[in-house]
């Protein structure tokens, strides 16, 4: 089954304690890419990546890092997370660029930083 | 600044009616526009639209894009309780999507 896989689904943690967010998809999409999800904000965009090795910000990098070693994932990391980073998160991925066709999400995953 | 606007904001409604949704953008290299469905967990594909005038349709959903005037129209017709969602809209700036804050439609029976 086509799909998107983020790994925690949901996590609660410390100010300052190092996190990783997995993304896995196996549709062999080149673009990936990294969204949080507030409420009245909507939709933003962290990172994105149009292939291996590429990465590029988005409209709210700051306090993320990203790596894309394989085409098949694209982690999302909080290197020292801060109570403002508490969101919803989602990564997507698509064939080609973001605008090349459908962007496929995965289920989310809800992060609490205490 | 590229910006996605949607109206309304929330839409309540009560089953068989219709409702149109309404997203206007400004970007500054324009690629196509994009819209989806969330209900309790990852958004979900609808459209998307590329070319002014040319609807697209899927069952009691339709949608169209006018490039002039820089916005797309959302049409959801005979509605169902199983529509109520947050419907959100998505233009493409190159290889970057920006979103809009969505429009949460309640059906009620």
């Amino acid at each position: 089954e086509a799909q998107v896989t983020q790994n925690p689904r949901y996590l609660i943690t410390v100010t300052g304690k190092k996190l990783t967010v997995t993304c896995s998809q196996n549709m062999n999409h080149e673009y990936m890419s990294w969204y949080r999800q507030d409420p009245g904000l909507g939709l933003r965009q962290i990172y994105y990546s149009m292939n291996v090795e590429v990465t590029d910000k988005g409209d709210v990098p700051e306090g993320y890092k990203v790596s894309r070693k394989e085409k098949r994932n694209f982690p999302l990391i909080l290197e020292s997370p801060s109570p403002n980073q508490t969101s919803l998160y989602f990564c997507a991925s698509a064939w080609g660029g973001g605008g090349a066709g459908e962007l496929f999400f995965g289920e989310g995953s809800r992060l609490t930083v205490l | 600044e590229d910006k996605v606007v949607q109206s309304p904001l929330s839409l309540v409604v009560h089953e068989g009616d219709t409702v149109t949704l309404n997203c206007s953008y400004e970007v500054t290299n324009f690629r196509s526009l994009l819209w989806y469905k969330q209900e309790k967990k990852a958004p979900t594909f609808l459209f998307m639209l590329t070319s002014s005038g040319i609807e697209k349709k899927s069952g009691r959903l339709s949608s169209i894009l006018d490039k002039k005037e820089l916005f797309s129209i959302l049409n959801i017709t005979a509605t169902q309780t199983g529509d109520s969602a947050i419907y959100l809209c998505a233009v493409v700036n190159t290889d970057k999507l920006i979103f809009g804050t969505g429009t949460r439609l309640q059906v009620f029976p």
